[in-house]
């Protein structure tokens, strides 16, 4: 399994622009995450997905962030228009079922996305 | 709601040497507690995790966690590091039945040689 997908690794974007984040998570998990990781505010949930529908969005910093999940296998974190304070690592992370003994959320390597 | 901190920011330990990380959390209700291992440029990944029973938890790479109810802790410890140990470590709880993984603000290990 090649695990959870995401595109770009980095994103350089100017003040205002809009920046589209990607993610594919392991096939056949119906819960997907999206955090944001910055140094002052650490690790935050921003949303998550069960089974494409969007559950719990009150992390999300305001309207400029949307994320939508069309289907069971892509996922996107839009930011419009972007700040230089969004810059962070954007990581999405998927998982199984419930939270049995033998499940876990897998990360995917993140996308740093840097605002000028 | 739950929350997590993690008291030490840093921790520098020297090859070989033991090392704890300290993890206290506050929720009113059961939880489940986890270690995570961010290296650098990486994604997170599970060290261990507690669900219930033992609450001496083993994970990987020699790692081990100990569930305190009283105390609400769940410190992590390896009795002899390595170089490649060194990352960023980050304590998570999600509430029993929840969905939610909040994690604490992380501790950077710096392993010298």
């Amino acid at each position: 399994d090649a695990g959870v997908i995401q595109s770009p690794r980095h994103e350089v974007t100017e003040m205002g622009q809009e920046v589209t984040l990607r993610c594919k998570p392991i096939s056949g998990h119906n819960s997907l995450f999206w955090y944001r990781q910055t140094m002052m505010r650490g690790l935050e949930l921003l949303i998550y997905f069960n089974n494409n529908v969007p559950i719990d969005d009150s992390g999300m910093p305001e309207d400029r962030f949307s994320a939508k999940m069309p289907n069971a296998s892509f996922s996107t974190l839009k930011i419009q228009p972007s700040e230089p304070r969004d810059s962070a690592v954007y990581f999405c992370a998927s998982r199984g079922q419930t939270w049995q003994a033998n499940e876990k959320l897998f990360f995917g390597s993140g996308t740093q996305l840097s605002v000028l | 709601a739950q929350s997590v901190t993690q008291l030490d920011s840093q921790v520098p330990v020297f090859e070989e040497a033991p090392v704890e990380l300290r993890c206290n959390y506050s929720s009113s209700v059961s939880v489940y507690l986890f270690w995570y291992v961010q290296y650098p440029n990486q994604g997170l990944q599970l060290l261990l995790k507690y669900l219930s029973g033992s609450t001496l938890v083993k994970g990987i790479n020699g790692f081990e966690a100990e569930f305190n109810k009283s105390q609400t802790s769940f410190h992590l410890r390896k009795p002899s590091v390595h170089i490649s140990d060194t990352a960023e470590y980050f304590c998570a709880v999600l509430k029993a039945a929840g969905n939610k993984l909040t994690f604490g603000g992380g501790t950077r290990v710096l392993v010298k040689p």
